[in-house]
This record gives C-alpha cells, sequence and structure tokens, in this order.
C-alpha cells in the first residue's frame, strides 16, 4: 500500500458531462502526477503538480485541468467528456528529486457512455 | 520527438532469467525507471538508473547505456507472481515520467 487514495474508484458519465477525480497523496509528498492509463496501454503523462502550480504538461487538451491543495491533495477535472476519455486515471505522488519513486493510488476508472 | 520501445510480450519459463529491453528517444533525459503492474493494480517503483551502469535490488537488475539510449530489466529466478507488465519510464526531470505500452511478461511452469 502506497498511502495513495483516489476517490472514487469507479464512475460512469455520459458525453458532455463534466468530472472530478480526487486524490489524498502520501504525507510528506509535496508532487503530484496525473495519468490516463487506457485499456492496454501504458499510463500516459497528463500533467504535474508542484506546491500548488502545473509544473509539466503532456498532451492533453484544455478540458483536462487540475488542482493541487495547500495540503497536497489534487483534483483532476475533465469537462465535455468524450467516449475516448474512458480510462484508469492513476494519480501519483512523489517528492521532487529526481529519481524519486512515484507512489501511485489504484486508480479512478472512468467510463464515458 | 519523443519514442519508447520494448517488446509487447514476452513468455518464460519458471526459474528461469528474462531480460527486457527498452530504448527511448526522449528530450531531456535524466534517468530510467521500470515500473511494474498486475492486471488490475497500480504501477509500483522498481528501479531507477541515472548513471550508465547496472543497478541491482535483489532478483531483478536494470542496465542503462546513455550513450545507446538503451536500458534493460533483468529478472532471475522467475516466479509465477512475477507476471505481470513491465514498463520502461525515462524521466524528463523532477518525476515527469514517461511510460510505452509495456511489457506483458508471462512466467510459465
Amino acid at each position: 500500500e502506497t498511502g495513495v487514495t483516489q476517490s472514487p474508484t469507479h464512475l460512469i458519465k455520459t458525453r458532455g458531462q463534466q468530472v472530478t477525480l480526487r486524490c489524498s497523496s502520501q504525507s510528506g509528498h509535496n508532487t503530484v502526477s496525473w495519468y490516463q492509463q487506457a485499456l492496454g496501454q501504458g499510463p500516459q503523462f497528463i500533467f504535474q503538480y508542484y506546491r500548488e502550480e502545473e509544473n509539466g504538461r503532456g498532451n492533453f487538451p484544455p478540458r483536462f485541468s487540475g488542482l493541487q491543495f495547500p495540503n497536497y491533495s489534487s483534483e483532476l477535472n475533465v469537462n465535455a467528456l468524450e467516449l475516448d476519455d474512458s480510462a484508469l486515471y492513476l494519480c501519483a505522488s512523489s517528492l521532487a528529486v529526481e529519481g524519486g519513486e512515484l507512489f501511485f493510488g489504484e486508480g479512478s476508472r472512468l467510463t464515458v457512455l | 520527438g519523443q519514442s519508447l520501445e520494448q517488446p509487447s510480450e514476452v513468455t518464460a519459463v519458471e526459474g528461469a532469467i528474462v531480460q527486457i529491453n527498452c530504448t527511448y528517444q526522449t528530450s531531456g533525459f535524466y534517468g530510467l525507471s521500470w515500473y511494474q503492474q498486475h492486471d488490475g493494480g497500480a504501477p509500483t517503483f522498481l528501479s531507477y538508473n541515472a548513471l550508465d551502469g547496472l543497478e541491482e535490488t535483489g532478483r531483478f537488475s536494470s542496465f542503462l547505456s546513455r550513450s545507446d539510449s538503451y536500458g534493460y530489466l533483468l529478472l532471475q529466478e522467475l516466479q509465477m507472481k512475477d507476471s505481470a507488465s513491465y514498463f520502461c519510464a525515462p524521466s524528463g526531470g523532477y518525476q515527469k515520467v514517461t511510460f510505452g505500452i509495456g511489457t506483458k511478461l508471462q512466467v510459465i511452469p
């Protein structure tokens, strides 16, 4: 167990809706990264937050947005959901040191109908 | 651009040794991590190489050659529980980690 918790674990939305996924980082970790993992694929980097500021972004449109709070918990928001957004969304917390381990939560599985 | 190549599937016998190769092309390369993911589970960290050479952690070893943009993960004394997907993941600094499609390892009796 990594100490990283995500909620909800599963959810179903319809196309066009909005979703908020939450992540509670491991204690003491100041960096959180969000990944999208489609079935049979590797995790794809969405963005990273360090001390409440976005600190890097992958190839995802602006309708994917995030927040990191002073207690280092985090949210991923996705607007105008599309069918292709169906995936496992993984949150990973870490320290801001090179080579540091990413500690992943168990993910939120989103299905868009 | 960025690219990652590793075999999509590997099958090996319990007790044997298997090597999973990875070649990468990425900007701002800092080091190479390896992660393991069982079906339905979260990725878990195995190793990180910042410098050329071999890093050993128990039954697992990882190698990096920065000049060749190449690395490998070596798993020894394979056990059934090693059946999982393995991802090589180059780091662009401060855990901006990129994952490939992964290698699905099947360990057979």
